[in-house]
């Protein structure tokens, strides 16, 4: 299977970049995800890209993708502390019959 | 409201003492699947199904049962719990079964089994 990879905490103070990074394996994956966490609650997908961009931004959210290396970052801008949450890092395949999650970064927003 | 509604929230049970979760979904997705959550491991597939009748493993089948008999619920069964199966698990559903597909997840059950 997949391995996708995730550090596991950051923290940064209200106003500053947060840059969350992942890592995977499998060269074809096809859809990468980023779903966020609020304690208590279920995933909700935030933002997505497909493996033939380089980029994609969404109002605060950039996402990066480098298929060279098979990484792939969450830049947040402007960090609230209504950002504070565990960030997961998705893949999957087009056929859609498994995806892989990382293990979560737990963002720490400081006032 | 569109939304994933698992059952119950909480649960706390005795090793080998059968258990059911309930999971269901009132956007007529086709696709429906269960995870397990676990710190440091992120989320882990369970099941997953495509369609009525239709559902497969994924990478942590063992110890787990499911059925779709209906489009709309996806049960989660646990024949003979045992305490390497507490965790936080979430049911979650996607309209369609290819290209990307953004999925709708429940609240999560947190399992207990003692």
């Amino acid at each position: 299977g997949e391995d996708v990879e995730q550090s596991l905490f950051l923290s940064v103070r209200e106003g500053d970049s947060s840059v969350i990074n992942c890592t995977y394996t499998d060269s074809s994956s096809t859809y990468l995800y980023w779903y966020k966490q609020e304690p208590g609650a279920g995933l909700q997908l935030l933002t997505y890209i497909f493996s033939n961009m380089d980029m994609k931004q969404d109002q605060r959210l950039t996402v990066l993708l480098n298929k060279k290396d098979k990484h792939l970052s969450l830049r947040i801008a402007d960090t609230q502390t209504g950002d504070s949450a565990i960030y997961f890092c998705a893949v999957g395949p087009y056929n859609f019959n498994k995806f892989y999650f990382g293990s979560g970064t737990k963002l720490n927003v400081k006032p | 409201e569109a939304q994933v509604t698992q059952n119950p929230r909480y649960l706390i049970t005795v090793t080998g003492k059968k258990l059911t979760v309930t999971c269901s979904q009132n956007m007529n997705h086709e696709y429906m699947s269960w995870y397990r959550q676990d710190p440091g491991l992120g989320l882990r597939q369970i099941y997953y199904s495509m369609n009525v009748e239709v559902t497969d493993k994924g990478d942590v089948p063992e110890g787990y049962k499911v059925s779709r008999k209906e489009k709309r619920n996806f049960p989660l069964i646990l024949e003979s719990p045992s305490p390497n199966q507490t965790s936080l698990y979430f049911c979650a559903s996607s309209l369609g079964t290819v290209g990307w597909g953004k999925l709708f997840f429940g609240s999560g059950t947190q399992l207990s089994v003692l």
